[in-house]
């Protein structure tokens, strides 16, 4: 049941270059979706969101765009740099309720010096 | 800056018995959560927790697991009768009652070993 999909396990881009991590979802009732970065021995770490009513949405370096006709969204980030090396995982949930995160499998991005 | 907190970082038991794990969310936070990632896989939903009582709960957490917040500070996930397959990381997390409803604060996470 992969509900939030990221077909890419791993991305290796050069420092200063634009890195971009793709997610696909299928369940079209999410309504809102966050990306984590996770160092090792570590917990998840919120990193930026967009609501469904967005196509767009910017926080310095970062930025998520959101395609729902395609069920997919993308984070930029620009320009790389090493620190950003981590795993970053696509979540997606429902308004109301619970509201409980549903992640894909995490793209474990490298960004070299 | 405020943060949620685990206890153990670690947890070795033996298969059949019980372990506690120990999370303590940031403290005006209202609605609380419990995720695992078994090594390989994706983080995965547990249970949610609101207002002292469950909200949701997924087909992993059946009856051998269950959760309490004792004294309004600490969240526990108990497991009564560990198996093999519940080795994993575990995740707590949690969040504030309104406004940014949906950006849940995680902690550094338990690791779970069942030998």
């Amino acid at each position: 049941d992969q509900q939030v999909k990221q077909n890419s396990p791993s991305l290796s881009v050069q420092e200063g270059r634009i890195s971009i991590l793709n997610c696909d979802y299928t369940n079209s009732m999410f309504d809102y979706f966050l990306w984590y970065k996770k160092y090792p021995a570590e917990g998840p770490t919120f990193l930026i969101s967009i609501s469904s009513i967005k196509d767009k949405n910017e926080d310095g370096r970062f930025t998520v765009f959101l395609n729902k006709s395609a069920k997919h969204l993308s984070l930029h980030i620009v320009p790389s740099q090493p620190g950003d090396s981590a795993v970053y995982f696509c979540a997606a949930s429902v308004q109301g309720g619970s509201e409980k995160l549903v992640f894909g499998k995490g793209t474990k991005l490298t960004v070299n010096p | 800056e405020p943060e949620v907190t685990q206890t153990p970082s670690h947890q070795v038991t033996q298969m059949g018995q019980e372990v506690i794990l120990r999370c303590v969310p940031i403290s005006n936070h209202l609605y609380f959560y419990w995720y695992r990632q078994i090594l390989g896989q994706k983080v995965e939903f547990l249970v949610s927790f609101y207002n002292n009582e469950i909200s949701e709960k997924s087909e992993i957490f059946d009856d051998q697991f269950s959760v309490e917040r004792p004294d309004g500070s600490n969240f526990t996930l108990k497991i009564r009768s560990t198996k093999l397959e519940d080795s994993a990381m575990y995740f707590c997390a949690s969040t504030i009652s309104s406004g940014r409803l949906h950006e849940q604060f995680f902690g550094p996470g338990t690791r779970l070993t069942v030998l």
